[in-house]
């Protein structure tokens, strides 16, 4: 079955551009139709979407997927895939201590509209200074 | 952004007893050409990730108990659990993925008496 791993740095200075990457395992992220997500969980708040890139078997690997962001997000932050690697990847910049959280990576079935049914593990990441 | 509001924020429960965890849209998450309900509830318990209990407001997803019920349409849903267990303690959330930015509701904290 699917298995989704996070990875990156768990110390971030303000500023910085936290890179995370999201490694798919049990199968391949270009076959079928799927969301792949990037949500973050505040300490003592709640879960926040950060955004997707739908990638299926037909995207042009050179066009990369389709993407779709938080707006209060959107212009720091970009998702990326790496079919070949079978990795997707979230790049957020100039961040913040608001931005200390647990960041997740989940898959969502694109045909069949069942929600984020396989989340990884979580990493988390804290910004200070 | 359609808005999730979850209510009560926090509630305790007796063992084996019934709880009940309601979340309202700010608009409709009906598809109606579908006529499925975008709407999902997880469980997420501290050190784990978040876990699919419910999609289309109302499909268990498998190998959730069956003591897990969705139900609701439109903007009104319910999360109700039953012959509550010791295991069931954790944070409920509401998720709508109706369009984007898809949003959550801020959670329900459980816990079992």
């Amino acid at each position: 079955q699917v298995q989704l791993r996070e990875s990156g740095p768990g110390l971030m200075k303000p500023s910085q551009t936290l890179s995370l990457t999201c490694t798919v395992s049990g199968g391949s992220i270009a076959s079928g139709a799927y969301y792949w997500n990037w949500i973050r969980h505040h300490p003592a708040k709640g879960l926040e979407w950060i955004g997707h890139i739908y990638y299926s078997g037909s995207t042009n690997i050179h066009s990369g997927g389709s993407t779709s962001y938080t707006p209060s997000l959107k212009s720091r932050v970009n998702i990326s895939i790496d079919a070949s690697k079978n990795q997707f990847s979230l790049r957020l910049h100039s961040v913040t201590a608001a931005d200390t959280a647990v960041y997740y990576c989940a898959r969502e079935d694109g045909t069949r509209d069942f929600g984020l049914d396989v989340w990884g593990q979580g990493t988390t990441v804290t910004v200070s200074s | 952004d359609i808005v999730m509001t979850q209510s009560p924020g926090s509630l305790a429960v007796s063992l084996g007893e019934r709880a009940t965890i309601n979340c309202k849209s700010s608009q409709s998450v009906l598809y109606s050409s579908k006529d499925k309900n975008h709407l999902a509830w997880y469980q997420d318990k501290p050190g784990q990730p978040p876990k699919l209990l419910i999609y289309w407001a109302s499909s268990r997803e498998s190998g959730v108990p069956d003591r897990f019920t969705g139900s609701g349409s439109g903007t009104d849903f319910t999360l109700t659990i039953t012959s509550l267990q010791a295991e069931d303690e954790a944070t409920y959330y509401c998720q709508q993925y109706y369009n984007t930015p898809y949003t959550f509701g801020q959670g329900t904290r459980l816990e079992i008496k």
